[in-house]
């Protein structure tokens, strides 16, 4: 079974400073892996996606995020933090098949200070 | 821009009493979930649907919980009779993609509080 790993519950980062979060996959195939961002009571919104190809994605709002098959890691990156990214940010993996479905991590909350 | 359309909202029930709550996913997206998140975890897959069938119902507490697409384009989730623990936020999402997981688009949720 797939299951993903972010280790760290809570992460507060100053407003311009560099910001990663760190997410393990568990999969038996090549990984489908996503992040995605959660704002307070609201619904995910994508941020970017990996599927193949160049291991470092480029997303919106200015993250990045590269895969480690041999560290089975999907770290999310952004190199200046600002005070609107405070939120809850979610890696995922996705299998393939007949039952296609999207399997969550616990989350990481990232608080800015200003 | 298209979304996913979820409602209501917020819902506030005591226990023991039933809920419904409503999905209308974008318009062509075969595929359909109801994910459930509770306060500080990540969302956990209820049940999948691919057109009108399930696909994926796994995970589903099917003692109190249904969930239907009788024509294959919005959903309902209902519970019956509701509990303290099923206080969450319950996501729809939907895919255009089958067999292949690409982008699932969520709605805003609905907030479930038992009383």
């Amino acid at each position: 079974a797939q299951s993903v790993t972010q280790p760290d519950i809570h992460i507060t980062v100053s407003e311009g400073a560099s910001l990663e979060l760190r997410c393990n996959y568990s999969y038996g195939a090549t990984p489908y892996l996503f992040w995605y961002v959660q704002s307070p009571g609201q619904g995910l919104q994508l941020l970017l996606k990996y599927f193949s190809g160049d291991t470092l994605v480029q997303g919106i709002k200015g993250f990045e995020a590269e895969f480690k098959r041999s560290q089975s890691s999907f770290n999310l990156r952004k190199p200046s933090v600002h005070w609107s990214d405070a939120a809850e940010y979610f890696c995922a993996v996705g299998n393939t098949g007949t039952a296609s479905k999207l399997t969550f991590g616990t989350g990481t909350r990232l608080q800015v200070t200003l | 821009e298209a979304e996913v359309a979820q409602s209501p909202r917020y819902k506030i029930t005591e226990k023991s009493q039933a809920v419904a709550f409503w999905c209308d996913p974008i318009s062509g997206h075969a595929t359909l979930y109801w994910y459930r998140q509770i306060l500080g975890q990540g969302p956990e897959l209820l049940v999948q649907f691919q057109d009108e069938s399930v696909v994926d119902d796994s995970q589903l507490p099917k003692d109190r919980f249904s969930a239907e697409r009788l024509k294959g384009v919005d959903s309902t989730l209902k519970i019956q009779p509701a509990e303290l623990g099923d206080s969450a936020m319950y996501l729809c999402a939907s895919s255009f993609s089958t067999g292949f997981v690409g982008e699932l688009f969520f709605g805003e949720g609905s907030r479930l509080t038992v009383l």
